[in-house]
């Protein structure tokens, strides 16, 4: 099944306003979840990431928010822009091959 | 600055025949390599990783191999490519197995 899991195929946020991006995983021995930033035809960047040791980390604009006990994170992007506008991945893993990634979250910011 | 390059940019190629895809990784020693795949519409999947020179271990079975014929080149090959191996294929680095960045990909078409 899917290790990884965004269950919005895509969201539209006004503006200036915040986008809250989720997932959830399966496995509970994941400990690294990652955000990243795709435009169609592009390789993903890595956005923002965390480690299993830390329920929160903050960069600018964006936060990772990591629930552990219910196996869900979520990306939070404040003060949304017309250019944040991409497919959004999310990805969690733990060892070399344990790496999965989300199907994304196409994110369109309204001017 | 690490940069990472992939080549050919784009191939198109006839069911059968043979194929070979490339990754370089400069500006880092002895990194972490991976290959990627993302089927049209589908979720970016591992598919191969090495941690270090002439070491290749498979993640997904796709009729495809790997290589690592130097510390910072990654080969993906197959003597005969199926419809089924179309799609975006991305080389990635990492140099603790954490933060994984990927080079700009190279888009199969399989006929």
């Amino acid at each position: 099944g899917q290790q990884v899991k965004q269950s919005s195929p895509s969201l539209t946020v006004q503006e200036g306003g915040i986008s809250i991006l989720n997932c959830d995983y399966e496995n509970d021995m994941f400990d690294y979840f990652a955000w990243y930033k795709k435009y169609p035809d592009n390789s993903p960047t890595l956005l923002i990431s965390v480690r299993s040791n830390v329920d929160k980390r903050e960069d600018g604009r964006l936060t990772v928010f990591l629930n552990k006990s219910g196996k869900h994170f979520s990306l939070h992007i404040t003060a949304s822009q017309p250019e944040d506008t991409a497919v959004y991945l999310c990805a969690a893993g733990g060892g070399y091959q344990n790496f999965y990634f989300g199907k994304g979250t196409s994110l369109t910011v309204i001017p | 600055a690490q940069t990472i390059h992939q080549w050919p940019v784009a191939e198109i190629k006839a069911v059968g025949s043979p194929l070979s895809l490339g990754c370089t990784i400069k500006g880092k020693s002895s990194p972490n390599l991976y290959w990627y795949w993302q089927a049209t519409g589908g979720t970016l999947q591992q598919l191969f990783y090495s941690i270090t020179v002439g070491q290749v271990e498979s993640v997904v079975q796709l009729n495809l191999s790997a290589s690592r014929p130097k510390d910072d080149q990654f080969i993906l090959s197959t003597e005969k490519l199926l419809l089924s191996h179309s799609g975006f294929y991305l080389c990635a680095w990492s140099w603790d197995n954490y933060e994984q960045y990927f080079g700009p990909g190279t888009r199969l078409t399989v006929l």
